[in-house]
């Protein structure tokens, strides 16, 4: 059965940087883009981008370029997402999804 | 950007009633909509792809329709396990863009 297992909850200091890693099984990994998304309360869903984890090609919303930095290590069938110059509006649940399938979720706290 | 407008907000109701979530575009997403339900604590799941196909394992009472920019979640008779938050997706274009949310609450 295909499953998303991400990394766990990171807390981190503003400016600093975390990785989150989404580890794909139960299906040919470089078969389906993987797409990331963030969640807060006041915010709600957003869309951050996804990879052609084939190709390693990206695409990125606009509004986190700079942010996010999407990569795939395709021998292990994990994908990654790396937030850098961490600042509150941060906090957020991560996801990683691949169609219908989503990951738990990674909680990313940033606070000094 | 397409936005997606999501009403209601907030929807009470009660075992067996059926009940209706909208999610309007700014422009036309061509049908390439999805419905997700989320429960506290959990990651969404979806229920409803390309506006009216129910996803495998999904009850039947779930369903969905609309073109264009307007699109309806239908549940034909909310059971227990359906008082949750909806959200709407649409991909259409890039950046895929997301409701607000309903959030189902008994009452």
């Amino acid at each position: 059965q295909v499953q998303l297992q991400q990394s766990g909850a990171e807390l981190a200091k503003p400016g600093s940087s975390v990785k989150i890693s989404c580890k794909a099984s139960g299906y040919t990994f470089t078969s389906y883009d993987i797409s990331w998304i963030k969640q807060t309360t006041g915010q709600g869903l957003e869309y951050i981008g996804y990879i052609n984890t084939g190709s390693g090609g990206t695409y990125y919303n606009e509004k986190f370029k700079g942010k996010a930095t999407l990569t795939v290590d395709k021998s292990s069938s994990t994908a990654f997402m790396q937030l850098s110059s961490l600042t509150p509006e941060d906090t957020a649940v991560y996801y990683c999804a691949r169609r219908a399938y989503w990951g738990q979720g990674t909680l990313v706290t940033v606070s000094s | 950007d397409i936005q997606m407008t999501q009403s209601p907000s907030f929807l009470s109701a009660s075992v067996g009633d059926r009940v209706t979530i909208n999610c309007k575009a700014s422009q036309n997403i061509n049908k390439y909509l999805n419905w997700y339900q989320q429960k506290l604590g959990e990651a969404p799941k979806r229920l409803i792809y390309n506006t009216n196909n129910l996803q495998t394992g999904i009850p039947s009472r779930f369903s969905g329709s609309g073109s264009g920019t307007d699109y309806t979640l239908t549940i034909s008779s909310l059971q227990p396990e359906d008082f949750a938050t909806y959200f709407c997706l649409q991909h259409n274009s890039f950046p895929w863009t997301f409701g607000g949310g309903t959030k189902l609450e008994l009452k």
